[in-house]
């Protein structure tokens, strides 16, 4: 099966733009849709980006997602930063078998 | 609103049992498939298992298939997760999920703490 790797943290100043990678490490990263959730502390994870680049109703612009064959990754992309995006974010995507993957999740901290 | 509230976690020693339930409103429950998805301390996420909306289809990851059952009561609005034969490395936060598709979800619980411990 395949693996999905992030950065375990990034950082970044309100209101600039970060971009969180999450690189699939054997078959295409184009095969099967890519989500990603976002965790704050002490709560549940939500949806912020589905099928690739979809956002769900509520999630602002600010938050972008896309996936780059030549690297074979996803990115999720959030620009504005606000002190309220401080969180852990994981990718997640699934084989043909509908076995999930998610990424080992990566902390952003706004400075 | 969508509501999904899990109960029936505890500690338990290696071994043992325990049955999860998942109490679902606000959304017609017969009509979509439902994820277990559990968070051990300070870790990462993992998907558990997978019921089709009318539990004719179910998928396992590989560290429990064998040990656990998912199975739901559409009658009652509830999911299920039946734990048998749990190691320390069960110990997690288990959340149900609402599934959109089979591959991703929409909304979550808000977990019940499972402990595996002697």
């Amino acid at each position: 099966n395949f693996m999905l790797t992030q950065p375990h943290s990034v950082s970044e100043s309100p209101g600039k733009t970060v971009t969180i990678s999450c690189t699939r490490s054997s078959g295409s990263i184009a095969s099967n849709y890519v989500q990603w959730y976002q965790q704050r502390p002490g709560s549940s994870p939500t949806t912020v980006i589905y099928e690739d680049n979809q956002r769900p109703s509520g999630v602002p612009d600010r938050f972008s997602g896309s996936i780059d064959s030549s690297s074979n990754s996803a990115s999720l992309t959030i620009s504005g930063l606000q002190t309220e995006d401080e969180a852990d974010y994981y990718c997640q995507s699934y084989d043909s078998s509908n076995h999930w993957v998610f990424g080992g999740g990566t902390k952003l901290t706004v400075l | 609103q969508v509501q999904l509230v899990e109960s029936g976690g505890g500690v338990v020693q290696p071994g043992g049992s325990l049955r999860l339930s998942c109490a679902a409103s606000g959304f017609i429950f017969s009509n979509y498939g439902m994820h277990w998805v559990r968070q051990a301390p300070g870790k990462g996420l993992e998907r558990v298992a997978f019921i089709r909306y009318d539990g004719s289809i179910k998928y396992y990851a590989d560290s429990v298939k064998g040990r656990f059952t998912i199975s739901r009561d559409n009658s009652k609005n509830t999911l299920y997760l039946q734990m048998n034969s749990l190691r320390t490395e069960d110990t997690a936060l288990y959340y149900c999920a609402k599934a959109y598709q089979a591959y991703r979800t929409d909304y979550w619980g808000q977990g019940t703490l499972v402990t595996v411990s002697s």
